[in-house]
């Protein structure tokens, strides 16, 4: 079974550019997040989608966005990058229940210059 | 601000020694935890976790003790192998949550020297 799958897995922008990540969860699950991990601050919430809907958020601008695919698959958008939005960006999925484990991908690093 | 932190931001261990990474949380009623362990270049990958009506779960060559009293989270590895060199991330989901978000601590970079 394949897991969670990230691309692209390096990126570099320019302050003011925009960018988009893509997530392709493991096969049946329905529950795809992305966090942001940075030095300083560590692991982030963004975001949760489930079904296509946002289910949760977290505590970042608007500027970050993401959607979910009827296929699951998943999407970021961060908009008018800022030097500060360097960060590797993870994406996990899950099963449907409560409490269950979240699998990872191996991250999107992107450098904003 | 964090809600899950851990005590030591690095531990360095002889190959073959046990190794205990430490975690305090915050929300008493939290009731799922979960251990990752995320290698340099990777995502953080699951290790182990333990639900709050429990105190002790193992796996292989890694035990999970929960302390609710005092809302303490340990990792033990036993036997530490060159390759357990990682950071090591706890993470808790507060209650009511689903499964997200995992609120996680800033992470314990583990050293192994052989």
């Amino acid at each position: 079974k394949a897991g969670v799958t990230q691309t692209p897995r390096y990126l570099i922008k320019t302050r003011g550019q925009q960018v988009t990540l893509s997530c392709s969860p493991i096969s049946g699950h329905r529950s795809v997040s992305w966090y942001q991990q940075t030095p300083g601050q560590g692991l982030q919430f963004l975001f949760e989608y489930f079904s296509e809907t946002q289910r949760n958020k977290g505590n970042f601008p608007g500027r970050f966005s993401g959607r979910q695919f009827s296929n699951s698959r998943s999407e970021m958008n961060v908009s008018t990058l800022e030097l500060g939005d360097s960060a590797l960006y993870l994406c996990a999925s899950s099963s449907q229940g409560e409490n269950t484990e979240a699998f990872f991908g191996q991250g999107t690093r992107l450098t904003v210059v | 601000g964090e809600s899950v932190g851990l005590h030591l931001p690095t531990l360095s261990v002889q190959e073959g020694d046990n190794s205990i990474i430490n975690c305090a949380y915050s929300n008493s009623a939290s009731d799922y935890f979960i251990w990752y362990k995320q290698e340099s270049g990777k995502g953080p990958q699951f290790i182990i976790d333990i639900r709050s009506n429990m105190d002790k779960r193992q796996g292989q060559r890694v035990t999970v003790l929960l302390n609710k009293t005092v809302k303490h989270l340990s990792l033990q590895i036993a036997a530490t192998q060159p390759g357990d060199s990682a950071v090591y991330f706890c993470a808790e989901i507060p209650p009511f949550s689903g499964n997200t978000p995992l609120v996680f601590g800033k992470g314990t970079r583990l050293s192994v020297i052989a």
